[in-house]
Formats: C-alpha cells, sequence, structure tokens
C-alpha cells in the first residue's frame, strides 16, 4: 500500500523551530511533486508548500515565505519541512501529501504530525 | 492571492441529493479538486480534474465546474458522506483551498 508517514512534530515556543520529515514508500517518489498541507486546530485546510521531484522548483504560500523550507532527498525517499521563527499560528496539523503525476491533485495524504507553538 | 469560497454548512436529508458549490474568479479555467474528511481523518480526494472519480470513489459523487462557480454533487446521499468538504484549485503554482463546507445529513 502506497504510504507517507509524517514525523517530527511537537511542542515549541513562539520564535522557535521544528523540522518535520516524511516518509514514502511502494510509489517512485522521485517522480513525483510532493505538497506539506496543515490545518489549524478547528479550521480548514492550508496549502503551505511544494516540490518538483528533482527539487528544483519550489513554491511556498505567502504567510510562510522566508521562514519555512521545503526539502527532499529522494535517495532517502523523504521529505523535509524545516520550519524557523514559529509563531502561534502555525500551530496545526501538518500532512505531506503526495500531488498526482498528471492531475496534481493530492492523491496521497499521510497521516499528519501536530506542531503546536505556544509559551 | 487568489481566493475561493464555500458555503460553510450544507444540510441534506438521506436519500436526497447534496450540492456543494465553489466560487472563484474565473474558476472554469482551473481544473478543479473536492476532498472528504471526516472527524479525526486524513483528507481523501473524491473528484479531480473537475469531473474525475480516483477508484474507489462511488458513482453518486459527481463534479462539474463552469464560469466562476464549480459544483460538488452527491446523488442518493448516505449518512456515511456526513464530512468536511473541501474544494482546491492551483493558482499561478500555489494552492488555494476553499474554507470548507460541513455536510449534514439529517
Amino acid at each position: 500500500e502506497v504510504q507517507l508517514v509524517e514525523s517530527g512534530g511537537g511542542l515549541v515556543q513562539p520564535g522557535g523551530s521544528l523540522r518535520l520529515s516524511c516518509a514514502a514508500s511502494r510509489f517512485t517518489f522521485s517522480n513525483y511533486w510532493m505538497s506539506w498541507v496543515r490545518q489549524a486546530p478547528g479550521k480548514g485546510l492550508e496549502w503551505v508548500a511544494n516540490i518538483k521531484p528533482d527539487g528544483s522548483e519550489i513554491h511556498y504560500v505567502d504567510s510562510v515565505k522566508g521562514r519555512f523550507f521545503i526539502s527532499r532527498d529522494n535517495a532517502k525517499n523523504s521529505l523535509y519541512l524545516q520550519m524557523n521563527s514559529l509563531r502561534v499560528e502555525d500551530t496545526a496539523v501538518y500532512f505531506c501529501v503526495r500531488q498526482d503525476w498528471g492531475s496534481w491533485a493530492f492523491d496521497i495524504w499521510g497521516q499528519g504530525t501536530v506542531g503546536i507553538v505556544s509559551s | 492571492s487568489y481566493e475561493l469560497t464555500q458555503p460553510p454548512s450544507v444540510s441534506v436529508s438521506p436519500g436526497q441529493t447534496a450540492s456543494i458549490t465553489c466560487s472563484g474568479d474565473k474558476l472554469g479555467d482551473k481544473y478543479v479538486c473536492w476532498y472528504q474528511q471526516k472527524p479525526g481523518q486524513s483528507p481523501v480526494l473524491v473528484i479531480y480534474q473537475d469531473t474525475k472519480r480516483p477508484s474507489g470513489i462511488p458513482e453518486r459523487f459527481s463534479g462539474s465546474n463552469s464560469g466562476n462557480t464549480a459544483t460538488l454533487t452527491i446523488s442518493g446521499t448516505q449518512a456515511m458522506e456526513e464530512a468536511d468538504y473541501y474544494c482546491q484549485a492551483w493558482a499561478s503554482g500555489t494552492g488555494v483551498f476553499g474554507g470548507g463546507t460541513k455536510l449534514t445529513v439529517l
């Protein structure tokens, strides 16, 4: 079964950092664009960032530009999100998501990892 | 930045047809996806490229997109379809979600 498993969430103070990881299995990770999508408590989905299969193209939502950095290691079938200068409003469940090769639909989702920013 | 607007809630009786709208400027020029999310679970793709259903999604789920409005239609709605539904599109290389619609089956 195709699978994405996130890790790295936790509790951090405002201004701090977290590094999220996502392990992909049972598909050719290096062929796919990958995204991070987050969901604040009781709120809707928000796309955060994505990265091209070879890592040469990256996009971010405006609210995280300059603070969050997406990367990937195709040899390790892994996706990462380095989150710096964290704010209370970054508190959310962070989902690792595969973009379908042709349609760019979010066709495979991880179970999510929780990042809490609080003093 | 591009915005997608959904009604916060929609109610439907079991066996009836539910329609959830998603509006955005010239949305018909973009491909729209729809996701279903049940409490405590990750979202599931139910419609992509406006009208297509992934394997395993029942035929009662359908979609359309024209002008400024995309619509998710669930025919013969069952209790198990009670969930939050999100529309999504791409604008200038960035992903955009609608605010979500809570579908209540009562």
